[in-house]
């Protein structure tokens, strides 16, 4: 089936550095999704992607949708405490009803 | 505010009982999700509906039985469930078909004793 690769697993950071992270895929997808988890809590979309080459930002957030539509990246640009959380990526097929998740990064940021 | 409201919060089962989880959404969306998330995994789906149908069903065990009795609610009925089966669950709706946007509710905590 379809899986995400979705790297890196964890970062431990200082706060105001910037964090990257991607997923990549060995299957296409039409939409690229990036949500936020917080401990207890469900996901919270952070940025949505359609079409390929879209480049879209959200505040200090900003994420690609890949030419070859296999693969996404997320940044985040001035860290600060309140970003910790896992980030998840997610994949949307043809059909629009199945999304896949990546395996999740966990960002940790010190003050 | 999450526009996805999952109760109860938090549920406590023991192997014999039977318990439905539920869902409720006013954001007129046509697509509804049960997802499952084990701690430091990410949400696996369980079920979809489209336009109150069952559209999917990724293989899961029959003692979790979705029902979504109109396009505002989405349950989960649980009977029989062994203790691996505690995770938080998910749900979460879409606007359409082919839309994108997955949006979650807070989720609920099910322990299976």
């Amino acid at each position: 089936g379809q899986q995400l690769n979705q790297s890196p697993q964890s970062m431990f950071i200082q706060e105001g550095e910037d964090v990257s992270m991607n997923c990549t895929s060995s299957s296409i997808f039409n939409t690229w999704l990036w949500y936020k988890q917080d401990p207890g809590e469900g996901p919270v979309l952070l940025i949505a992607l359609y079409k390929a080459g879209e480049l879209t930002s959200n505040g200090r957030l900003t994420a690609q949708f890949g030419i070859t539509r296999k693969d996404s990246f997320l940044n985040i640009s001035a860290s600060i405490p309140s970003d910790v959380g896992i980030y998840f990526c997610a994949g949307q097929d043809t059909g629009g009803f199945k999304t896949i998740f990546g395996a999740g990064t966990r960002l940790f940021v010190k003050a | 505010d999450t526009e996805v409201t999952q109760t109860p919060k938090h549920l406590v089962m023991g192997m014999t009982n039977k318990k439905s989880l539920k869902c409720e959404q006013h954001m007129g969306h046509r697509a509804m999700y049960w997802y499952k998330q084990k701690a430091k995994k990410p949400p696996e789906l369980m079920f979809v509906y489209s336009y109150e149908k069952l559209s999917i069903n990724e293989s899961v065990p029959s003692r979790f039985s979705p029902e979504c009795p109109n396009s505002s609610l989405l349950n989960l009925h649980l009977h029989a469930l062994q203790p691996e089966d505690s995770a938080l669950y998910l749900c979460a709706t879409q606007e359409g078909a082919n839309t994108g946007e997955l949006f979650f509710g807070e989720g609920s905590r099910l322990t299976v004793l």
